[in-house]
């Protein structure tokens, strides 16, 4: 049972280009979470998404950033026109259920830099 | 807004050495503290914390949580060198999701051979 995979590990975008940051969560399951760990913070979530729902986006920011599940195939975070602070490592983790407690798992992350 | 602080930031030690993190928090729902260990890649769950006093353990790790003092805190006896990791502390927000969580920065531990 592979873990949570991300995709790519790092990404280098130049600012104004769009960024897309795959994740494809644990074989059953169905929910999935995206944080964000920009230099010297803690990791802050995201979003939430189930399968075709996006269930809490309040951390997502305003404008910008788009998060999906497809019935089919990976998670997809992503980050239209990047500017230099979105350059962060991006987590995503997935569950069973909705709960992030003992039963979630991260994968690897993303780094995104944005020159 | 929830709140956590981990202490120290940073921290070396050598082999062999027992060392103790911190984390502090301020929430007004408290539901659970969770801990991790994050290496240059996924966090990895350590240990979820509910009562106070109780302390879990696996192998040279242990955490207790003190809920008056609203902490909790980490302990790692006879470190390795696999144990250089940033620790961090998280606890679900206090709006009762179990899948936003409120993370600590960090203590970034470096056990030197």
């Amino acid at each position: 049972n592979a873990g949570v995979m991300q995709n790519p590990r790092h990404l280098v975008r130049r600012r104004g280009q769009e960024a897309r940051l795959r994740c494809s969560p644990m074989k059953g399951h169905s929910h999935v979470y995206w944080y964000r760990q920009l230099p010297e913070e803690g990791l802050k979530f995201m979003v939430y998404l189930q399968k075709e729902n996006i269930i809490d986006e309040s951390g997502m920011p305003k404008e910008r950033f788009s998060a999906e599940f497809p019935k089919e195939g990976p998670s997809i975070l992503r980050i239209q026109q990047v500017v230099r602070g979105d350059s962060a490592a991006y987590f995503c983790a997935s569950s069973p259920n909705r709960d992030m407690n003992t039963e979630a798992f991260f994968g690897q992350g993303t780094r995104l830099t944005v020159v | 807004e929830d709140k956590v602080v981990q202490s120290p930031l940073s921290l070396v030690v050598h082999e062999g050495d027992t060392v103790t993190l911190n984390c502090s928090y301020e929430v007004t729902n408290f539901r659970s503290l969770l801990w991790y260990k994050q290496e240059k890649k996924a966090p990895t769950f350590l240990f979820m914390l509910t009562s106070s006093g109780i302390e879990k353990k696996s192998g040279r790790l242990s955490s207790i949580l003190d809920k008056k003092e609203l902490s909790s805190i980490l302990n790692i006896t006879a470190t390795q060198t696999g144990d250089s990791a940033i620790y961090l502390c998280a606890l679900p927000d206090s709006g009762g999701s179990n899948y936003k969580l409120t993370f600590g920065k960090g203590t970034l531990l470096t056990v030197n051979p």
